[in-house]
């Protein structure tokens, strides 16, 4: 069963630094999201990208975050200038369409930890 | 008023038990409502969605949408210990954006043998 794959599953980086996170979502599916979850607390939107694009995104998605897609396959979530509080779970979720009908599927994750 | 609320729980019942998992909305526009399933340190995982009022079931799983009062619901039949996890309820647009899903905080089951 195809499924959404994440790298890596745990990152650790100082603050200040760049970290990039990677998702494949899965072949046929054409929107693509990323969600984190800090540590004992709910599921949070971050942004979801369609067609090469922005489509939507939430309020704690500012410029200190990108994404890109740079080939194919693959979708990833930059984060320019890491703080603690960024500190949390990534996930990457993938979809065939949107509506009724659609569903998001999620990958594992990718731990990251800001010291 | 949060958008998507769940009772954090625990809910414990024994094994073989039905558990039933309840999550409101406050968008009374929502046109997609979902369940995961979320074990511990893991990402979470579909259980089931639910587009129209009223019943939807697979296997031991029934989803239950009551659009009027903004309500909804996850039947669990036969609980088994491996059931044992964080249930997430999740609602989609449009009033949230047709796209992203927004969750609830979850409600963790614990089934005990």
């Amino acid at each position: 069963e195809p499924e959404v794959t994440q790298t890596p599953s745990h990152q650790v980086t100082q603050m200040g630094q760049e970290v990039i996170l990677r998702c494949v979502p899965i072949s046929n599916h054409l929107y693509f999201y990323w969600y984190r979850q800090i540590l004992g607390q709910k599921v949070e939107f971050l942004v979801s990208f369609y067609n090469n694009e922005i489509s939507e995104k939430s309020e704690i998605f500012d410029d200190q975050f990108s994404v890109e897609r740079p080939d194919g396959s693959n979708f990833t979530l930059k984060i320019r200038s890491t703080k603690l509080e960024d500190s949390a779970m990534y996930f990457c979720a993938s979809s065939e369409g949107i509506g009724s009908g659609y569903e998001q599927y999620f990958g594992p994750g990718t731990r990251l930890t800001v010291t | 008023q949060k958008e998507v609320e769940q009772n954090s729980g625990p809910l414990s019942v024994p094994e073989g038990a039905i558990a039933s998992l309840n999550c409101t909305y406050s968008d009374r526009v929502s046109q997609s409502f979902f369940w995961y399933r979320q074990y511990s340190g893991k990402s979470p995982e579909l259980i089931m969605s639910i587009y129209s009022n009223g019943d939807k079931e697979d296997g031991r799983f029934t989803a239950q949408l009551n659009k009027a009062s903004q309500y909804v619901s996850l039947l669990i039949r036969d609980s088994q210990p491996s059931d044992s996890a964080t249930y997430l309820c999740a609602v989609r647009g449009p009033g949230t954006g047709f796209q992203k899903l927004v969750f609830g905080t979850g409600t963790r089951l614990l089934v005990s043998p």
